[in-house]
Formats: structure tokens, C-alpha cells, sequence
């Protein structure tokens, strides 16, 4: 069965620190994306990648910074967390082909910064 | 840029009955996939069902159906004979296709309907 992991549920942080959201998926996929979920707003694409080492700016980019070392993780970094970063985080993975619609996610980790 | 509307909040029906959720986008190209997520209270992200732009016919899954509206650029999604395990929030996305020189682009969500199955 195909699998996204998060690393963690439930995180919570202070402003200032710098923080790590791990993602790591067992089905070889080429894409990667890491997405915000807020009440109200939906979810928007923070940065996505297509291969080792490549990355795109979604929507949202500011305050994030991403890391793809390895085909099999996708880490979403904040280098200062504030308040306003306080959200569910998904991350998601895909194929690419002639129809590379189908994402598969994880369970997501809501982050708290106090 | 596309965007995606749902104008729907919250709906809250009774069991068994059948409810539709609203759906428009916007786009200016003519390839693109459609699709409704459900995100129940796990947080789980579950992909429902799927339309190809290109395909007249309204995709269908079981109790879960659409009404594709190409010229209108509405997709609404039908649950028949809703059931408790129908509760969850519900998305609608979009993605353009093709995609060039494997660069993938993320799906563009709208915010979300809340759909509540009384029992």
C-alpha cells in the first residue's frame, strides 16, 4: 500500500526557532509538494519538487525553504518560525506521466508556534 | 492563474438523502483534470473522484457522481444516499495538462465545503 509518512502529528515550536517538517514517501515518486491547510482559506501550495535537488515556488513561498536531498524525502524548513506559520502542513506525492493528477498524501502535521 | 470556488461553507443533511456540492473555476486553457478530495476528521486527504476536461460523459463512483459544466466551468459533486462516514470536508481541485518536461505543477484547491451527515 502506498504511503506518505509526516514525521510528526502535533508539533509546537517558539518564535524564533528553526523548524524541520520531515516528509518521506515509499513509492518512488518523482513529485513532492508541501501544502498549508487554513481554516477557511483551503490548502495552497507552498513549494513543490520534481526531482533530487530541483525546487519550485508555489503560492505561498514566503518564510519556507525546502530541501530534497534524496528522491524519498521532501523536508519543509521555516528558518524563523512566527505566529502567523501556526497551520496544518500536508505533504503529498505524485507520478508524473499522462495524467499526473493523482496526489497521495500524508496525514499531515499541525504545527503550533507560540 | 486558475482558481477554484466553493461557495459553500458548511451543508448539513439527514442520512440517506441526497446532497450536491458546488464547485466553479476559472482557467483560460482547454486541457485540465477536475477532481473532489475528502478529508475526513483523520485528516487523511482522499481523492473521491476525477473528470478529464476533454470527456463529455460525468465521471462516477459509486454513490458519488458529478456534473461537469465545461462551457460554465462547474463541477458539482453528488452523494447519493449520504451516509455518517460521508462527514468530512470536501475539495475541489484543478490541474492544468499537460505537463511540461516533467515539471509538475500542484493542484490549486478551492477552500473547502463542510459536509455534515446527520443521523
Amino acid at each position: 500500500d502506498v504511503k506518505v509518512t509526516q514525521s510528526s502529528r502535533y508539533l509546537v515550536k517558539r518564535t524564533g526557532e528553526k523548524v524541520f517538517l520531515e516528509c518521506v514517501q515509499d513509492m518512488d515518486h518523482e513529485n513532492m509538494f508541501w501544502y498549508r491547510q487554513d481554516p477557511g482559506l483551503g490548502l495552497r501550495l507552498i513549494y513543490f519538487s520534481y526531482d533530487v535537488k530541483m525546487k519550485e515556488k508555489g503560492d505561498i513561498p514566503e518564510g519556507y525553504s525546502v530541501s530534497r536531498e534524496k528522491k524519498e524525502r521532501f523536508s519543509l524548513i521555516l528558518e524563523s518560525a512566527s505566529t502567523n506559520q501556526t497551520s496544518m502542513y500536508l505533504c503529498a506525492s505524485s507520478s508524473p506521466g499522462g495524467s499526473n493528477e493523482k496526489l497521495f498524501f500524508g496525514s499531515g502535521t499541525q504545527l503550533s508556534v507560540l | 492563474a486558475q482558481t477554484v470556488t466553493q461557495s459553500q461553507p458548511e451543508m448539513s443533511v439527514q442520512e440517506a438523502e441526497t446532497v450536491t456540492l458546488s464547485c466553479t473555476y476559472d482557467t483560460s486553457e482547454n486541457n485540465y483534470y477536475l477532481f473532489w478530495y475528502k478529508q475526513p476528521p483523520s485528516r487523511q486527504m482522499i481523492l473521491v473522484i476525477r473528470q478529464e476536461a476533454y470527456k463529455q460523459q460525468n465521471a462516477t463512483e459509486n454513490r458519488f457522481s458529478v456534473n461537469f459544466q465545461k462551457a460554465a466551468k462547474s463541477f458539482s459533486l453528488k452523494i447519493s444516499d449520504s451516509q455518517l462516514g460521508d462527514t468530512a470536508m470536501y475539495f475541489c481541485a484543478f490541474i492544468l495538462q499537460p505537463y511540461s518536461g516533467g515539471g509538475a505543477d500542484g493542484l490549486t484547491f478551492g477552500k473547502g465545503t463542510h459536509l455534515i451527515i446527520q443521523p
